[in-house]
């Protein structure tokens, strides 16, 4: 699985957009780009997933880059709630394959 | 409502005392599987399970055992625990019919002295 690269920590202003970047720049092809979260010492929850075109869900948006070798994560309106790590993890998009977590980003919410 | 659940959530033991963990999901899935998280280190897999009566070793396997029974069950066993093994585990499940996505139990806290 390609690596990713992802700053350590960020602030954002509560309800204002948070956006998250991750490089994956050694992506291949039938690599997807997957994000999810972790509330403090809560399980990892799942947030969003895609291959090359843009996605949105309830919870965020992700914006992947036409040559796929870096993504953003949205949250449109960051809450104090939504401070966490956040993970972005590049894998194929296989039954049963182990998930690799890296360090993530710190995602601080501030009022 | 669609969860995996771990029990117990917290747990003190001493050294050498045979303990489990237990890990049950109601959501059909087939796949399931054990991560242990430490500071510095983030996730990494213990064990996992494609099935039931299918298991295989994940990147740190040692001082654990797994047994998949029944689809919904997947029990961590620690044989003989060593204060090494203080960490912060979880269970997760996905689905055979994708996108793959793992969902994750709430953790068990475990301290080894």
């Amino acid at each position: 699985d390609a690596k990713t690269t992802q700053p350590p920590s960020m602030d954002c202003a509560e309800g204002r957009a948070a956006n998250l970047p991750c490089n994956h720049s050694t992506i291949s092809g039938n690599e997807y780009v997957y994000w999810y979260r972790q509330i403090h010492s809560q399980g990892p929850q799942y947030i969003i997933h895609g291959l090359k075109n843009n996605e949105t869900n309830e919870m965020a948006s992700l914006i992947i880059t036409e040559d796929r070798k870096s993504s953003t994560l949205i949250l449109p309106h960051a809450t104090l709630r939504d401070t966490a790590v956040y993970y972005c993890i590049v894998r194929v998009e296989n039954y049963g394959q182990n998930f690799v977590f890296g360090p993530g980003t710190r995602l601080s919410a501030l009022p | 409502e669609a969860q995996v659940t771990q029990n117990p959530r917290y747990l003190i033991t001493v050294t050498g005392k045979k303990l489990t963990v237990t890990c049950s999901q109601n959501m059909n899935h087939e796949y399931m599987s054990w991560y242990r998280q430490d500071p510095g280190l983030g996730l990494r897999q213990i064990y996992y399970s494609m099935n039931v009566e299918v298991t295989d070793k994940g990147d740190v396997p040692e001082g654990y055992k797994v047994s998949r029974k029944e689809k919904r069950n997947f029990p961590l066993i620690l044989e003989s625990p060593s204060p090494n093994q203080t960490s912060l585990y979880f269970c997760a499940s996905s689905s055979r019919g994708g996108p793959y996505e793992q969902y994750f139990g709430p953790g068990t806290r475990l301290t080894v002295t």
